[in-house]
């Protein structure tokens, strides 16, 4: 079962542009993840926000989250095209599980 | 400091072969986990460990087993290969000990099973 699902499952957009991704999920969180994921690579952690948390940076990070909705979202300022990646977010099932959406798949074009 | 190292990188199977993925960190995390990732999928949890001799089952454990004799090391055995079990595969450990922490991957292996 999938707790975070990503939106859009695709983005295309020009190097400089900012880029907004969403996750949605079911149930109550203690915190939410947030992962990047190069071509053959494994994944690697950009930020967790907590739920009394509603807003956080890091770089040309920020992520936000609205847990009356169940939702987050990442937003790349002034995008790389090192940026180009799939974006996961992961939300806990329990203390020792995470459950991930299937990710949102960006292309920054030069 | 390697971080989490997986290996093999590739491995192709014929079915009803067996065989172990191995998976080690060097950061003393006692958590560590096993996913597989299939294409349009997120990450699926198939076993964890919160220490030496401790493991349980993840959503998707059908078909593995795993061990944890070390903090360092987390072998994942595949007992009897079926095509279902291509994916691509990953190990992740957590300093925090659980799953509410940042997870640290390795850059999986990718197996095929004919």
């Amino acid at each position: 079962s999938q707790q975070g699902e990503e939106d859009p499952q695709a983005l295309s957009i020009q190097e400089g542009e900012n880029a907004t991704m969403n996750c949605s999920y079911k149930t109550s969180i203690n915190n939410l993840q947030w992962y990047r994921q190069n071509s053959g690579r494994g994944l690697v952690h950009l930020i967790l926000i907590r739920s009394n948390e509603r807003e956080k940076h890091s770089g040309r990070l920020r992520v936000t989250l609205d847990t009356s909705k169940k939702s987050s979202s990442l937003l790349i300022t002034a995008s790389r095209a090192a940026d180009t990646a799939s974006y996961f977010c992961a939300t806990e099932a329990s203390n020792y599980q995470l459950i991930w959406g299937a990710g949102t798949k960006l292309i920054i074009k030069p | 400091n390697a971080g989490v190292t997986q290996t093999p990188k590739f491995q192709v199977l014929k079915t009803g072969q067996s065989m172990t993925l191995q998976c080690a960190q060097d950061m003393n995390h006692e958590y560590m986990s096993w996913y597989r990732q299939d294409p349009g999928m997120g990450l699926r949890l198939i076993h964890y460990s919160v220490g030496a001799g401790i493991t349980d089952q993840g959503e998707v454990p059908n078909g593995y087993n795993v061990s944890r004799s070390t903090t360092e090391d987390f072998p994942l055995r595949l007992l009897s290969a079926a095509p279902s079990q291509t994916s691509v595969y990953f190990c992740a450990s957590s300093p925090t000990g659980d799953a509410s922490g940042p997870q640290h991957f390795g850059d999986g292996t990718r197996l095929s099973i004919l």
